[in-house]
């Protein structure tokens, strides 16, 4: 198995634009999940989907930021406008089903905006 | 979800074991204790997690006290690529948020040559 598949893995912008973060969960498992980490704030959950449908997205920074999840093997991560501050690395994780323990992560993708 | 409490940095000497702590001194009756750990620039790894015994596998122990208020990440011989940050999180196995890992700032690991 490939695991969790994320891309870009680097993304450079600028202010104002749109990004589009994109990832690929572990064929067979059905809750997938955004963390954001940055130096000052570490590792922050941001969303998580069980069955393709978001179940919590309270850590979801502001509505600048967006996720979907429209089957099984595909979730995106969109902020619109971008902003300095969203600087991180984002990583997407995911896991079999509510009986399980362990999350898989993804290798992340380093977001610079300038 | 129970806080927990770790030391901010450890040394090991590469051979030897590694024994981080950690303090769950709030953990309720169902209540797990993982461990994760990131290495540099990767994702964060799953290694072991455990409710009251004491669990082994191919990476490490887990030691809890049998008050379940604090646990040892136990690595046998540590090795260079064991260094890392090592998270010990809290997590219910079942209601709202069971799903949720919350990641502390950890201990980072530098495993000595």
């Amino acid at each position: 198995d490939a695991g969790v598949i994320q891309s870009p893995r680097h993304e450079v912008t600028e202010m104002g634009q749109e990004v589009t973060l994109r990832c690929k969960p572990i064929s067979g498992h059905n809750s997938l999940f955004w963390y954001r980490q940055t130096m000052m704030r570490g590792l922050e959950l941001l969303i998580y989907f069980n069955n393709n449908v978001p179940i919590d997205d309270s850590g979801m920074p502001e509505d600048r930021f967006s996720a979907k999840m429209p089957n099984a093997s595909f979730s995106t991560l969109k902020i619109q406008p971008s902003e300095p501050r969203d600087s991180a690395v984002y990583f997407c994780a995911s896991m079999m089903d509510r009986s399980s323990y362990e999350q898989y992560f993804g290798p992340g993708t380093r977001l610079t905006v300038t | 979800d129970a806080k927990t409490t770790q030391p901010p940095s450890m040394d090991c000497a590469e051979g030897r074991a590694a024994n981080l702590p950690c303090n769950h001194s709030t953990i309720s009756g169902n209540e797990y204790v993982y461990w994760y750990r990131q290495i540099h620039s990767q994702g964060p790894q799953y290694i072991i997690h455990g409710l009251k015994n004491n669990e082994t596998n191919e990476m490490a122990s887990l030691i809890i006290t049998e008050d379940r208020k604090s646990s040892t990440l136990i690595l046998p011989h540590a090795t260079l690529r064991d260094t890392a940050v090592y998270y010990c999180i809290v997590r219910a196995y079942s209601g709202a948020g069971s799903y949720q890992l919350t990641f502390g700032k950890g201990t980072k690991l530098s495993v000595i040559p």
